[in-house]
C-alpha cells in the first residue's frame, strides 16, 4: 500500500529557531496536506497544496508541493511555544478520497 | 459552533462489551470518516461513507460497524470489545472527493 516516510521523528528546538520537516513516497499524490495535532484534540488542517512545485505560506508556516509529486516540507519560522505539537502530512491521490497520512513529526520547543 | 463533535471523548470499558461512539459535523458536508489513532500516534483511516453510503472500508474487523443515519452523523458500533482496540479514534468530514478533512476531538477507548 502507499506509505509516507515523514522525518524527523522528533524535533527539541530552542524558541526562535526555524523548524524543517518533511514526507517523503514511492507513489505520486495529487494533494498533500500538513495538519497539526495539539495533546488531546483532533488534527487542525494548516496548509493544503494541490499542484506540483506550489510553493503556500500561512504566517510563519511555508510548505511546498515537491515538483515530482513525490515529497512535500514544511517549515516553521521563528518557533514560539505554541508550535508544540504533533505534525502529520498526508497525501491523496488523484482518483482515491482517502487521506494516507505520515507517522508525524513530534515538535518540543524550549524556551 | 464546533464544527465536528464526538461523544464520548473518554470510554473505558472491559472485554468482551459493545459499545458505540457517536460523530456529528454542521459544515454541510456529504463525506465522513472514522479513523484510529494508535499508540504511537499513526493515523489510519477506518471507514468513509458519502451522503450515508459506505464507499471506504479498510481491512477492519466485521466487529466494526458504522452507521450513517443521515450525512451529519457517523456513529461506530463496536462488537464484542477487545484489548487491542485500545485507541484514539477520530471522526473527520469533507466535501466530496476528501481533499480538506476536518477532524473532530477524538475519543479514547480504553478496553480493561
Amino acid at each position: 500500500g502507499q506509505q509516507l516516510n515523514q522525518s524527523p521523528q522528533s524535533m527539541f528546538i530552542q524558541e526562535g529557531e526555524d523548524v524543517s520537516m518533511n514526507c517523503t513516497s514511492s507513489s505520486i499524490f495529487n494533494t498533500w496536506l500538513w495538519y497539526k495535532q495539539d495533546p488531546g484534540e483532533g488534527p487542525v488542517l494548516l496548509i493544503a497544496l494541490y499542484k506540483a512545485g506550489e510553493l503556500t505560506s500561512n504566517g510563519r508556516l511555508t510548505a511546498q508541493f515537491g515538483i515530482t509529486r513525490k515529497d512535500s516540507f514544511l517549515n516553521i519560522s521563528a518557533s514560539i511555544p505554541s508550535d508544540v505539537g504533533i505534525y502529520f502530512c498526508a497525501g491523496q491521490t488523484l482518483y482515491g478520497n482517502k487521506l494516507v497520512f505520515g507517522a508525524g513529526t513530534i515538535l518540543r520547543v524550549k524556551s | 459552533d464546533t464544527a465536528v463533535s464526538q461523544t464520548p471523548k473518554y470510554l473505558v470499558t472491559q472485554m468482551g462489551n459493545d459499545k458505540s461512539i457517536k460523530c456529528e459535523q454542521n459544515l454541510g458536508h456529504d463525506t465522513m470518516y472514522w479513523y484510529k489513532q494508535d499508540s504511537k500516534k499513526f493515523l489510519k483511516i477506518m471507514f468513509s461513507y458519502n451522503n450515508k453510503e459506505l464507499i471506504i472500508n479498510e481491512t477492519v474487523p466485521n466487529r466494526f460497524s458504522p452507521k450513517s443515519p443521515d450525512k451529519a452523523h457517523l456513529n461506530l458500533h463496536i462488537n464484542s470489545l477487545e484489548l487491542g482496540d485500545s485507541a484514539v479514534y477520530f471522526c473527520a468530514s469533507s466535501q466530496p472527493q476528501g481533499t480538506e478533512q476536518f477532524f473532530g476531538p477524538g475519543t479514547r477507548l480504553t478496553v480493561l
